[in-house]
């Protein structure tokens, strides 16, 4: 299983743009980048998911390098509602359950105003 | 789409007591996932099912924890007998392995063992 290492926390200032990098040494080629969110009280949320190069979506972008062993989710210009906590994960569900998507530990993400 | 739903949201119950948390999959979707999370241990995968069959329980913590999916609409994740250490928020996912791998998280169980 392909282990992801991201910061603990960050803080950043309404109108910043924050990004978030995610280390995953050893993923895997049919692997999948996914990045959630996660508000006090409430379960996950798909926020972008991508394979390589930048993805981009209403709410965010992600970039992958070439080697794909990392990954950066970017958040632009972010409001105090963004204060959440931001999951990366690695991994493709397959119908052989040969994969688990495992979350880590997050980075819990402080906006001030 | 009423995306996943899950019940019951709090539920307080006493230590020994059997606790059954029920969960309604997205319609259509092939995948799902039961996840408990906790402060101490963060988001843990209990047990994934591919088309009604459990397919890893390898994280369901001890015998007191059985998980049923009778059809595709329907599972039930239950602790028999509970105890104050499984106090946790207890999430339901599914997905739709068929085109792609997000996973849609209903909102919890808060559970309280006293």
């Amino acid at each position: 299983l392909a282990k992801t290492t991201q910061p603990i926390s960050m803080d950043s200032y309404e109108g910043q743009e924050v990004n978030i990098t995610c280390s995953h040494n050893n993923i895997a080629t049919n692997d999948y980048i996914t990045w959630y969110q996660q508000f006090p009280s409430q379960g996950p949320r798909f926020i972008i998911q991508g394979y390589k190069t930048k993805v981009t979506n209403e709410v965010a972008s992600l970039f992958i390098p070439a080697d794909r062993k990392s990954s950066t989710l970017s958040l632009p210009r972010v409001s105090l509602s963004d204060t959440a906590v931001y999951y990366c994960l690695v991994g493709v569900i397959r119908m052989d359950s040969s994969y688990k998507l495992i979350f880590g530990s997050g980075t819990r993400l402080l906006v001030r105003p | 789409d009423a995306g996943v739903i899950q019940s019951p949201r709090h539920e307080v119950t006493e230590m020994g007591q059997e606790v059954t948390l029920r969960c309604k999959p997205i319609s259509g979707h092939n995948s799902l996932f039961w996840y408990r999370q906790t402060m101490m241990r963060g988001l843990e995968l209990l047990i994934y099912f591919n088309n009604n069959v459990p397919i890893d329980d390898s994280g369901m913590p001890e015998d007191r924890f059985s998980a049923k999916m009778p059809n595709a609409s329907f599972s039930t994740l239950k602790i028999q007998p509970s105890e104050p250490r499984d106090s946790a928020v207890y999430f339901c996912a599914s997905s739709d392995t068929n085109s792609g791998n997000t996973i849609y998280f209903g909102e919890g169980s808060w559970l309280t063992v006293v």
